[in-house]
Order: C-alpha cells, then structure tokens, then sequence
C-alpha cells in the first residue's frame, strides 16, 4: 500500500542551524502539507502546497519556514535558524483532494 | 477560524464497552472530515472518511457520523479492546486546510 514517507526520522540540530526535513508524498498525490506537534500538544497546521506553490499557509509559517518540491517526488520544509522552541515532531501529509495520508514524522529536537 | 473540540478528552474504560466520541467544529462549511488515530510517539493513521454529503461511514467495528449543518461528528467503537487505545482525532477539512481537535485518550483495561 502506498505510503507517505518521511525523513529523518529523528534529527537533533543546535540552536541557530538550518535544518530540512524531508518528505516523499503518495505519487499521485496532488495536495501536500506540513503540519507539527509540539509535545502533549495538538497538531498543528503549518502550510499547504499545490500546483507548485503555497495554497495555505497559518500564522506560524513566518519567514523562518519554507517548503519546496525540488522534484517530482520529493517535499521539503526548511527551517532557518531554529530556535528552542521549534523542538516538535512534524509531520507530511498528501492528498488527492479527498483522503489524507501522514507519514511517521520526523522528531526534531533543538539543543 | 476553525475550532474543534473533542469530548471528553481522556476516557478509560474495561474491555468490552461500545464507546462514543464526540468532535464539534465552528466552521460547517467543510469538504469532508477524517478521524485519525494516533499511538504515543506516532503518526496519524486515517480510520474513516466522510465526505460532506454523507451522513455516516463504517469500517470494523467504527462507525463515523457527520451532521455537518449542526458542526458535529461521533466516532463509535463497538466491542472495544486494549488494543484500541490511542489517541482519537478528528480533523475536519475546508480549502485545503485540515484543522485537529486536541483529541480523545482512550485507555482500554483487559
């Protein structure tokens, strides 16, 4: 069964690094999002990405987020210059409209 | 704004038991809503669908229902059993944005 797959799975960076976090969707997927969870919290909408470029995006996704599909397979959130409070699991989604399907996550933790 | 709510927010309850979660959300105008389940430490998996124009999806012994004109969905869990512990959470979906309730902890006791 197809799957969204999603890399690392864990990633610890220092505070002030870049890091991208890396997701490859259901191939005929046309939807892509990223959402986190902060620890003992709810998940959290980060963006969504369709036809190549930001559909939607919340308050959190501020300057130091970006995504990217780099090619036709791949899906990428960026973050610049983490902070303590990035610390999070985040999680990739895609769709076809209608259905949507997570991936593991990737747990970053910023030291 | 979207809000979800998810009642009650923790249950525990011996094996057994038919169970009802409740989800309500602000915003009726929704292309559909998914129920996930999450384990501690995991990601999401999707246990059932309901498109706006449906009223109720089955699969096992869940079964979705949406009123989507009064902002509520119910999960039943028929016959549950340990291993239906988790995390429940429902995620209703409007313009590409699929908003999360804060969830139901659902402990089983063998």
């Amino acid at each position: 069964e197809p799957e969204v797959t999603q890399t690392p799975s864990h990633q610890v960076t220092q505070m002030g690094q870049e890091v991208i976090l890396r997701c490859v969707p259901i191939s005929n997927h046309l939807y892509f999002y990223w959402y986190r969870q902060i620890l003992g919290q709810k998940v959290e909408f980060l963006v969504s990405f369709y036809n190549n470029e930001i559909s939607e995006k919340s308050e959190i996704f501020d300057d130091q987020f970006s995504v990217e599909r780099p090619d036709g397979s791949n899906f990428t959130l960026k973050i610049r210059s983490t902070k303590l409070e990035d610390s999070a699991m985040y999680f990739c989604a895609s769709s076809r409209m209608i259905e949507a399907f997570f991936g593991q996550g990737t747990r970053l933790t910023v030291v | 704004k979207q809000e979800v709510t998810q009642i009650p927010a923790a249950l525990s309850v011996p094996e057994g038991e038919n169970l009802v979660l409740n989800c309500s959300f602000t915003d009726s105008a929704i292309y559909n809503l998914q129920w996930f389940r999450q384990d501690p430490g995991k990601g999401l998996t999707s246990l059932l669908l309901i498109q706006s124009s449906q009223r109720e999806q089955t699969s096992g012994r869940l079964n979705a229902s949406l009123d989507k004109s009064s902002g509520r969905s119910t999960l039943y869990i028929a016959a549950s059993q340990p291993g239906d512990s988790a995390t429940y959470l429902c995620a209703p979906n409007r313009d590409d944005k699929i908003i999360f309730g804060k969830g139901t902890r659902l402990h089983i006791l063998p």
